[in-house]
């Protein structure tokens, strides 16, 4: 079963604009969350995290707001780039558990539109 | 290098065969992840390496597939009697201690089975 999802394949988006993308999990065990951005050809590389004692971190264009009631984390890049462009998985973990793996979800390919 | 390195980056090899899979980590990284990501989905976790040891195989899908890390450095990821299903990208990280620590991806290898 999937325990990270996000429910949107693909967005568009105009560059300058603002990008939401949106991912829900069922495991509530679950304390620790990050994104990673993917190019083509390349592996993920790791964009933001926050851990579940806060509900936001902000980095730059990028800031990732987490709503532990709803089980919803989103990721928001304002002014959106081009290079922004590619697939944006999210992931978590239940660190304090001990567990040691990442729960990925399926990805959601950004394209920032010039 | 800087990164995490795997070779090769690309595999095709023939239903049955036997095949490694290697991974360089970050220097200094002691914890190394090898997951699977099949097309149109995420990243799922395989294996993890504390060490020389591994903490958790509870991802590897059967006793076809096994991995070592014996020098708490380079891994390799071995798959006998490759089947198609086995066809997909394996993706190396590296971590300086664990989840909790944002993991470094490598490019990943795609391995076809013919």
């Amino acid at each position: 079963d999937q325990q990270v999802k996000q429910n949107s394949p693909s967005l568009s988006v105009q560059e300058g604009r603002i990008s939401i993308l949106n991912c829900d999990y069922t495991n509530s065990m679950f304390d620790y969350f990050l994104w990673y951005k993917k190019y083509p050809a390349e592996g993920p590389t790791f964009l933001i995290s926050i851990s579940s004692i806060k509900d936001k971190n902000e980095d730059g264009r990028f800031t990732v707001f987490l709503n532990k009631s709803a089980k919803h984390l989103s990721l928001h890049i304002v002014p959106s780039q081009p290079g922004d462009s590619a697939v944006y998985f999210c992931a978590a973990s239940a660190s304090l558990t001990g567990a040691n793996n990442l729960f990925f979800g399926t990805g959601t390919r950004l394209t920032v539109i010039p | 290098g800087a990164g995490v390195s795997q070779t090769p980056s690309n595999k095709v090899t023939e239903k049955g065969k036997y095949v490694e899979l290697r991974c360089d980590p970050i220097s200094g990284h002691t914890a190394l992840y090898w997951y699977r990501q099949s097309l149109g989905q995420g990243p799922e976790f395989l294996i993890y390496f504390q060490g020389t040891g591994a903490a958790d195989d509870s991802g590897l899908p059967n006793d076809r597939f096994f991995a070592v890390r014996p020098e708490g450095s380079v891994s390799t990821l071995k798959i006998q009697r490759t089947e198609r299903g086995d066809s997909a990208v394996y993706l190396c990280a590296s971590s300086m201690q664990g989840i909790g620590t944002e993991a470094f991806f490598g490019q990943g290898t795609r391995l076809t089975v013919v």
